[in-house]
């Protein structure tokens, strides 16, 4: 299995709170993403890293943050947590993009009450 | 609107034969799709891949066949196994792009 861990697994957050999602990575790949899975929506695509500092908007970007300070780490932040954001939120790394499989964490299931 | 859609979104077979689900694509850029599986408070597993050079790649119980002109593929499973049971994503990416486009999934039953 490809090492990534994600955390927390289970966060209950309150309405307007903010929240940081966190996911590390051992395997030195370059691309990190932030998904979010609903049902009959699929995974989406929140936001991006091609490396260190280096961000993209994805799409379903409105309301969260991301950063990414070392290559293994790649934040994602809820700046003021809402309803809509509750979720499961998937974080994937990828070697080289256009190429290459993604390889996923387990996932965070966050609920905003 | 959606890039990548998997209009089945439930499937049930019997244990032992052919399961076939499938994905189409509306951007022409895509060149290199995917297949995932996924169980139940699980991340997605990586199944197989298929680049557009190709039309066919084979995994052992595992097919994926692209039709290019058709923006259409699928994964075959021969023999299908209970085990199998899951939730199955197709996804694509431009061979010079940086992030993938999954279709909502198509969760397969294969009953005993």
């Amino acid at each position: 299995d490809a090492g990534i861990t994600q955390s927390p697994r289970h966060k209950v957050t309150e309405t307007g709170t903010p929240v940081t999602l966190r996911c590390h990575q051992t395997e030195n790949h370059r691309y990190m993403y932030w998904y979010r899975q609903d049902p009959g929506h699929g995974l989406r695509l929140i936001h991006y890293s091609y490396g260190v500092k280096d961000t993209d908007k994805g799409e379903v970007s409105d309301g969260y943050s991301v950063s990414r300070s070392k290559t293994e780490d790649f934040l994602l932040t809820l700046e003021s947590a809402t309803s809509s954001q509750t979720s499961v939120y998937f974080c994937a790394i990828s070697e080289a993009g256009g190429t290459t499989e993604a390889f996923f964490g387990q996932g965070t299931r966050l609920t905003v009450v | 609107d959606q890039q990548v859609k998997q209009n089945s979104p439930s499937l049930s077979v019997q244990e032992g034969r052919i399961s076939i689900l499938n994905c189409d694509y509306t951007n022409s850029m895509f060149d290199y799709f995917l297949w995932y599986k996924k169980y139940p408070a699980e991340g997605p597993t990586f199944l197989i891949s298929i680049s557009s050079i190709k039309d066919k790649n084979e995994d052992g119980r595992f097919t994926v066949f692209l039709n290019k002109s058709a923006k259409h593929l699928s994964l075959h499973i021969v023999p299908s196994q209970p085990g199998d049971s899951a939730v199955y994503f197709c996804a694509a990416i431009a061979i010079d792009g940086q992030n993938f486009v999954f279709g909502p999934g198509t969760r397969l039953s294969v009953l005993p």
